[in-house]
Order: structure tokens, then C-alpha cells, then sequence
């Protein structure tokens, strides 16, 4: 089956740097990649995704990047501000991928702290 | 629009006891999964319910039982509490056909002891 690992586990940034965490991914056959933000005492929440038919997507300060080849694709977050501060985690489909997502492996997860 | 709603928000169980955990989503989506999350070792899926009258097990289901009860509700059960299964417990629900994007709930914080 899939296997995600994540990292690096935390990150501390100042604020108005960036930030990149990278996500690694075992199935060539996999082709969705999607990543999710937890604030404190909140379930998590999708910020981005991507699909394997394009290398690079973005969203106002956050991307993400997609490498079929090396199977790896990371999270980039420019001019990083307080309220980027919280757990974010990469996933990937897992099982019949006939059903894209309909099952998720997740990454172990990046405490990201910016700070003021 | 509640979304994913999941009670209670916390618990504490004696080992060995048994308890429910409910979830409930107004989106009509026909996907639901329930999930737990460790230190360290992200989110891992312990059963979910691609349409309402279908349950399968995730990664980690030893410990725990489902029930689809309506297109709405998914519950989560354990049989007999044990220290191991001290975790944050979440829901969540997707649309089939639609985006690929699971809503997730706020979570069950319980603690075996």
C-alpha cells in the first residue's frame, strides 16, 4: 500500500520568510496530493491540492509542487505570518485508485511555528 | 450548515469500559471516515463507509466497531476501552463525484486510563 513520509516534523520561521515542507510518496500510480492545515483543537482543514496532470499549482501565498518522477511534491508557504502557525499535513490516495481519494494515507505531520 | 459535528468532545474511560463515539454530517455527502491522530504519527484510518449500507476497515480497525447508520451518521464504537486507544478521534465525510476534499470534524479527545 501507500507510504507518505513528511518532513522536516517542525519548522520555525521568522516572520515574512518562507517555509517548505516535502512530502515523499511510494505508489507511481498515485495522483492526487493533497495538503491540510490543523489549527489548535480544530480538525483539519484542505488548503491545496494537486493532480498529477500539472507540476505546480498556487493559491495566493501557498503552492505546491509535484515531482512524478522523483515521487515527491512540498508545500511552500511565502511571507509566512503568525496565523500560518499549525500542523500541516500531505496525504495521498490509498487503495483502488479508481476511486481518487476515497481513501487517504497521511504524512506523520510539520508543526510549522512563524514568529513575530 | 453545522458541516461534521462529533460528540462528546471529550471522555474518559476506565479500561475495559465501552463507549460511542457519534458523528453526523448535513452536507449530504455519501463518503465518511473515522480517523485517530497520534503524536507523531499524523492521521491513520481506522474504518470508513464509502456509501451508506457499505463499512471497511483502514489501516488500524483491532479495537473498534462501526456503524453507517443513515446517509448522515457514522458511529464509532469501542468494546472494550483499553490505554492504547488514548487518542484524538476524528470524523469526516466527502462527496463522491465531487471534489476530492474530506471535511473534517472537531474531534473526541479520550483518554483510557
Amino acid at each position: 500500500g501507500e507510504n507518505v513520509e513528511q518532513h522536516p516534523s517542525t519548522l520555525s520561521v521568522q516572520e515574512g520568510d518562507s517555509a517548505v515542507i516535502k512530502c515523499t510518496y511510494s505508489d507511481s500510480a498515485s495522483n492526487y496530493f493533497p495538503w491540510y492545515k490543523q489549527e489548535l483543537g480544530k480538525g483539519p482543514q484542505l488548503i491545496i491540492d494537486i493532480r498529477s496532470n500539472v507540476g505546480e499549482k498556487k493559491d495566493q501565498r501557498i503552492a505546491v509542487t509535484l515531482n512524478k518522477t522523483a515521487k515527491h511534491f512540498s508545500l511552500h508557504i511565502t511571507e509566512t505570518q503568525p496565523e500560518d502557525s499549525a500542523v500541516y499535513f500531505c496525504a495521498a490516495p490509498s487503495g483502488d485508485h479508481m476511486e481518487y481519494g476515497n481513501k487517504l494515507v497521511f504524512g506523520a505531520g510539520t508543526i510549522l511555528r512563524v514568529k513575530s | 450548515n453545522a458541516g461534521v459535528t462529533q460528540t462528546p468532545k471529550f471522555q474518559v474511560l476506565k479500561t475495559g469500559q465501552s463507549m460511542t463515539l457519534q458523528c453526523a454530517q448535513d452536507m449530504n455527502h455519501n463518503s465518511m471516515y473515522w480517523y485517530r491522530q497520534d503524536p507523531g504519527m499524523g492521521l491513520r484510518l481506522i474504518y470508513y463507509s464509502a456509501s451508506e449500507g457499505t463499512t471497511d476497515k483502514g489501516e488500524v480497525p483491532n479495537g473498534y466497531n462501526v456503524s453507517r447508520l443513515n446517509k448522515r451518521e457514522f458511529s464509532l464504537r469501542l468494546e472494550s476501552a483499553a490505554p492504547s486507544q488514548t487518542s484524538v478521534y476524528f470524523c469526516a465525510s466527502r462527496l463522491q463525484g465531487g471534489t476530492y476534499e474530506q471535511y473534517f470534524g472537531p474531534g473526541t479527545r479520550l483518554t483510557v486510563t
